[in-house]
């Protein structure tokens, strides 16, 4: 069974500039979610699908940061423009439905400069 | 949403049994209780989950009181490769996901 995939793998760009992560999920998982995870660290969830809908997006800066999964598939996260407090691992996980066992992918790794 | 609170680190030795408690107060009533372990630049890996009393598997036993305000992650006769960040989520299935600061396990031989 193929695990989520996430690309870049590591990014860097300037403060101000835009950047947008993709991620792909386990097929078959309805439910979609994007975490930042900041140096040392817990993850904090940023946006939670279920399909191609929003559970929860509370702690999502909406200002700056925006997501999608239009066909409740694959999903983008992008950042518009950047700050330097968005250094940090950006997770992608999957989960056959909401409340069950989570898969995570491997992450991409922003660094703003 | 739930806070959740865990100890920074915990040092152990090969063979050792190990419990790690997670603080959650303010849990909800349809919130679930998850474990996940963290190797260095990897994604967190799920361990355990439950709701209530005590849950085990393959390698993870989970200690829920009845009040739901904390629970212990016990792990059986550690091993090197144990050695990692272990984080407890508190959740339901509407969302209001927290991870606890993680707890760093380090197991000497």
């Amino acid at each position: 069974e193929a695990g989520v995939a996430q690309s870049p793998r590591y990014k860097i760009i300037e403060k101000r500039q835009s950047v947008a992560f993709w991620c792909n999920p386990i097929s078959g998982h309805a439910t979609l979610y994007w975490y930042q995870q900041i140096l040392g660290q817990g993850p904090k969830l940023l946006i939670q699908f279920q399909n191609n809908g929003v559970v929860d997006d509370s702690q999502l800066p909406k200002d700056r940061f925006s997501a999608e999964r239009l066909k409740g598939v694959d999903s983008t996260l992008k950042i518009q423009p950047a700050k330097l407090e968005d250094s940090a691992v950006y997770l992608c996980a999957s989960s056959s439905r909401q409340g069950d066992e989570q898969y995570f992918g491997p992450g991409t790794r922003l660094t703003v400069t | 949403l739930a806070k959740t609170t865990q100890p920074i680190s915990m040092d152990s030795y090969e063979g050792q049994e190990v419990n790690i408690t997670c603080s959650h107060n303010n849990i909800a009533t349809n919130d679930y209780i998850t474990w996940y372990q963290q190797f260095p630049s990897q994604g967190p890996r799920f361990i355990i989950q439950g709701y209530k009393t005590k849950v085990t598997n393959e390698v993870a036993s989970l200690f829920i009181p009845a009040d739901r305000k904390s629970s212990t992650l016990s792990l059986p006769r550690v091993s090197l490769s144990d050695t990692a960040v272990y984080y407890c989520l508190v959740g339901g299935s509407q969302g209001n996901l927290i991870f606890g600061k993680g707890t760093k396990l380090s197991v000497k031989p």
